[in-house]
């Protein structure tokens, strides 16, 4: 069935170093992803989006990346820090007004000192 | 600004009780409200969707008899989960969208912790 995924369930990165974070999406139909970082017990919190016309992004200190040839989506954080440690979700919206969001399994970044 | 309360953010309750849980969008209109259910470890997936003053439309799996949405405002909807039992113990968290823009922007909130006894 349609799906979002991830391909990483841990990501371990050293303080400083950069993060990536990747996502592969099944629906060819898709045309809005979201990242969001989740904190322990709190809900998700948006990071940066990327319309499906686009091939890349930035936003401060984070890239997102879209290959919709290969159906991938990836979340690059620039010198990561601590406050970074967090589950990433990638999530799809469709239809682009009022839709529902479909979240991928997330990737928990552990960031090291 | 676009930020979205939800209370209480834990409750613990005896099986068999119902239960219910608030979401409001605090500065702006929310159309269209989400709820959504999540277990440890896992991803967040959505129960239902609910517009102001019309029934909620529930994912497939998601027994609307159970999880009692009602979006009487639009800056308010609530979540009761009825003869709540120990399998009902989640985190549930509410999403508000104010209808504008395209795509349609969903702000969270910081999720309520249910347990049942």
């Amino acid at each position: 069935g349609e799906s979002v995924g991830l391909h990483l369930p841990t990501l371990s990165v050293q303080e400083g170093d950069n993060s990536i974070i990747n996502c592969a999406y099944s629906n060819s139909a898709s045309d809005y992803f979201i990242w969001y970082k989740q904190e322990s017990g709190k809900g998700p919190q948006f990071i940066i989006d990327i319309r499906s016309n686009m091939d890349k992004r930035q936003g401060q200190r984070v890239t997102v990346l879209l290959n919709k040839t290969v159906k991938h989506l990836s979340l690059q954080i620039a010198a990561t820090q601590p406050g970074d440690s967090a589950v990433y979700f990638c999530a799809d919206l469709r239809g682009g007004t009022a839709s529902k969001l479909t979240f991928g399994t997330g990737t928990r970044l552990q960031v090291t000192l | 600004g676009a930020v979205v309360s939800q209370h209480p953010s834990r409750v613990i309750c005896k099986s068999g009780t119902s239960v219910k849980i608030e979401c409001r969008s605090l500065d702006f209109q929310a159309t269209t409200m989400f709820w959504y259910r999540q277990f440890p470890k896992q991803s967040l997936m959505l129960m239902a969707t609910s517009n102001e003053g019309s029934k909620a439309t529930y994912e497939q799996g998601v027994e609307k008899d159970k999880f009692l949405i009602n979006h009487a405002s639009l800056t308010l909807s609530t979540l009761t989960v009825t003869s709540a039992h120990p399998e009902d113990s989640s985190f549930y968290i509410c999403s508000a969208s104010p209808g504008q823009g395209a795509p349609e922007t969903q702000y969270f909130g910081p999720g309520t912790r249910l347990l049942v006894l």
